[in-house]
């Protein structure tokens, strides 16, 4: 069964640290583009970050560049959301998704179930 | 701000046919893709490209595009059709994601 399964979120205070990992099943994490969305209380989603399939190119969302970096292991069939310096509107529900990236085509074709990270004192 | 317009919210009758519309520059380039996301679930992607539906989406979902707008159209809406609608496609430069604000949808 292709999966994917989040971890690490929860309650912490503003300007502190996070990191979430989403662990890849049921398919060939190598071969995809991953992506972690969030969606704040009520809110629509946003999408955070993605990283390509080797790691080489990695791309954030302005709100949050200099203060999350994207990672991944293919021998773990890991992906990884380092979060640095967190402000009460990172508060969210944080998804990893699969990304499907043909010509003129994006599409997140698989997520997870989602980790939510509170950040308040 | 998205740089992906939808109307916040939508409704239709039961049985009767109802159209999202997502607009913005980016898809003149790009196919705008589809998710449907119910209350405390994950979203689901229900359209992709030019009019593709993953396996296990019913046939009653439909995707078009023109110009730079793009429709989900549901051919006789169900109740369990009542929902969240985001789409979504790369942003202009081709390098970011992007989601609509998203579309409630209503089923009376």
């Amino acid at each position: 069964e292709v999966q994917l399964v989040e971890s690490g979120g929860g309650l912490v205070q503003p300007g502190g640290s996070l990191r979430l990992s989403c662990a890849a099943s049921g398919f060939t994490f190598s071969s995809y583009w991953m992506s972690w969305v969030r969606q704040a209380p009520g809110k629509g989603l946003e999408w955070v970050a993605n990283i390509k399939q080797d790691g080489s190119e990695k791309y954030y969302v302005d709100s949050v560049k200099g203060r999350f970096t994207i990672s991944r292991d293919n021998a773990k069939n890991s992906l990884y959301l380092q979060m640095n310096s967190l402000r009460a509107e990172d508060t969210a529900v944080y998804y990893c998704a699969r990304e499907m990236v043909r010509m003129a085509i994006h599409a997140f074709d698989i997520w997870g179930q989602g980790t939510m990270v509170t950040v308040s004192s | 701000s998205s740089e992906l317009t939808q109307d916040p919210a939508v409704s239709v009758a039961l049985g009767q046919t109802v159209r999202i519309t997502c607009q913005g520059d980016s898809l003149r380039s790009y196919y705008a893709s589809w998710y449907q996301q119910k209350p405390g679930q994950a979203p689901v992607l229900v359209i992709y490209g030019k009019n593709n539906r993953p396996s296990g989406i019913p046939d009653r979902f439909s995707g078009s595009s023109s110009g730079n707008t793009a429709s989900l159209t549901i051919t006789g809406a169900q109740a369990e059709d009542e929902a969240d609608y985001y789409c979504n496609s790369r942003d202009s430069s081709g390098n970011l994601v992007v989601f609509g604000g998203g579309t409630k949808l209503t089923v009376l």
